[in-house]
């Protein structure tokens, strides 16, 4: 049974970038079956895909967030990170990363994280 | 994007008895090569993460109690509940991934009435 867990700062200043790390336990980030992704869900609204990393390093973006997204893999260590610069407070948020399975294109989500709030303010 | 409308937003249904959520999609997520739509569902409790309980419309998640059933095509869906149980009170969202970027209906609040 895969498990994913966020970690990264709680509180980001405004203009700063917030930056998390999910680490996976349970299965290889290698395998080439899964996408891992982010998904923001803002206090009492709905979810946000935000983007995923393939198994190769190939990445789709959200185009609303795309000039300001970076996710990465690190293998190494079995985790994937997520990096959003230019943060205001309408990124405030918690953040799930979430395992993607589906037809090696297109992806649901199977697994996820506890999610971490991330708040930004001065 | 691919708009997702869930309706209702609220419901209140007795134990027991049959729930049922909809949701539309502003485009068909039907694939017709393969014929799958690209359509998921997840169930949300409060200070959980969403939990997946159908894809491919109408595929139970393992582990899903078979109560749980999704259905419909193209644009139209719905997750049924045949009995309510008391720990079936969630937020209910629908999903679709055949579109960049993939999109959520704003959800279902679901409540014993």
């Amino acid at each position: 049974q895969v498990q994913l867990q966020e970690s990264g700062p709680g509180l980001v200043k405004p203009s700063e970038t917030l930056s998390l790390t999910c680490s996976v336990s349970g299965g290889s980030i290698s395998s080439g079956r899964y996408s891992w992704s982010w998904i923001r869900q803002p206090a009492g609204q709905g979810l946000e895909w935000i983007g995923f990393v393939y198994t190769n390093g190939n990445t789709r973006y959200n185009p609303s967030l795309k000039s300001r997204v970076t996710i990465s893999l690190d293998t190494s260590k079995n985790q994937f990170s997520l990096e959003l610069t230019s943060v205001t407070a309408t990124d405030t948020a918690v953040y799930y990363c979430a395992r993607g399975f589906g037809d090696g294109a297109n992806f649901f989500f199977d697994s996820w994280g506890q999610g971490t709030l991330v708040t930004v303010s001065s | 994007d691919i708009v997702m409308t869930q309706s209702p937003d609220s419901l209140a249904v007795s134990l027991g008895e049959r729930a049922a959520i909809n949701c539309k999609s502003s485009v068909s997520v039907l694939y017709s090569p393969n014929n799958r739509n690209y359509l998921a569902w997840y169930q949300q409790k409060p200070g959980q993460p969403p939990k997946l309980l159908i894809y491919w419309a109408s595929t139970r998640q393992s582990g899903v109690p078979d109560r749980f059933s999704g259905s419909g095509s193209g644009t139209d869906f719905t997750l049924t509940i045949s009995s309510l149980q008391p720990e079936d009170v969630a937020v209910y969202y629908c999903q679709q991934y055949a579109g960049n970027p993939y999109t959520f209906g704003q959800g279902t609040k679901l409540e014993i009435k």
